[in-house]
């Protein structure tokens, strides 16, 4: 199993501005996730991070938008950058491990 | 890319059984999840299907068909706290990596 840790929970931010979500796992993972979750809805891929490799990232996400960092094999970040209300969604960090997919508990963004 | 259909509402009642079905259409089949969310957390792991037939958990049983590119997710004795969204997730190979999309999710009510 995984445990996997996000931070902030939740933050409420300024349209224009940036924000960075911290993702940690308690073990060595090659590939780490990230999704978004808008209100109402099911689980969108934004990109897939290997660590010492840039992010893939799935159609109508891109890198200057939501940047990504995997310095090593436990942890991730993810930069939500020039926000509008739109982004405002839950981000999750997961990882998959012995065939099992884990969430993180998500980080709860509000754009105003 | 990848297509995943399952309906979006369903109500049971409390001690009932009830079948939450999934079909899929994907390139590169390499399994098949199913997670159960409850409202305002993030997803947790029910089952994993990687081969055809019927995989028991508890209450909770997984059933896959390849072929058919179809699958089901049952649950039995139904309790109130099963009243969740249940979320289809289908893992493609194809793209040279690992990756695995959700379907919309089925939102359950459970009803005395």
């Amino acid at each position: 199993s995984a445990v996997i840790s996000q931070k902030p929970s939740r933050d409420i931010c300024q349209r224009g501005t940036s924000l960075t979500i911290q993702c940690q796992v308690d073990s060595q993972v090659t590939m780490m996730f990230w999704y978004r979750q808008q209100p109402g809805q099911s689980l969108t891929l934004i990109a897939t991070a290997n660590q010492g490799s840039e992010a893939t990232y799935e159609s109508g996400f891109v890198i200057d938008k939501f940047p990504i960092s995997r310095p090593n094999l436990t942890f991730s970040t993810l930069t939500v950058s020039n926000m509008s209300p739109e982004d405002s969604s839950i981000y999750l960090c997961s990882v998959e491990a012995s065939y099992e997919q884990y969430f993180g508990p998500g980080t709860r963004l509000t754009v105003t | 890319g990848q297509n995943i259909d399952q309906p979006t509402e369903m109500t049971a009642t409390e001690g009932a059984i009830v079948q939450i079905n999934c079909t899929y259409q994907t390139s590169g089949f390499n399994g098949l999840f199913w997670y159960q969310q409850h409202a305002g957390e993030a997803p947790t792991f029910l089952s994993y299907n990687v081969l055809d037939g019927l995989e028991e958990k508890g209450r909770f049983s997984s059933f896959l068909s390849r072929s058919k590119g179809y699958s089901y997710l049952l649950l039995k004795e139904l309790q109130m706290k099963d009243s969740a969204s249940y979320l289809c997730a289908v893992r493609d190979g194809s793209g040279g990596y690992q990756k695995v999309t959700f379907g919309t999710g089925t939102k359950l009510q459970v009803i005395p």
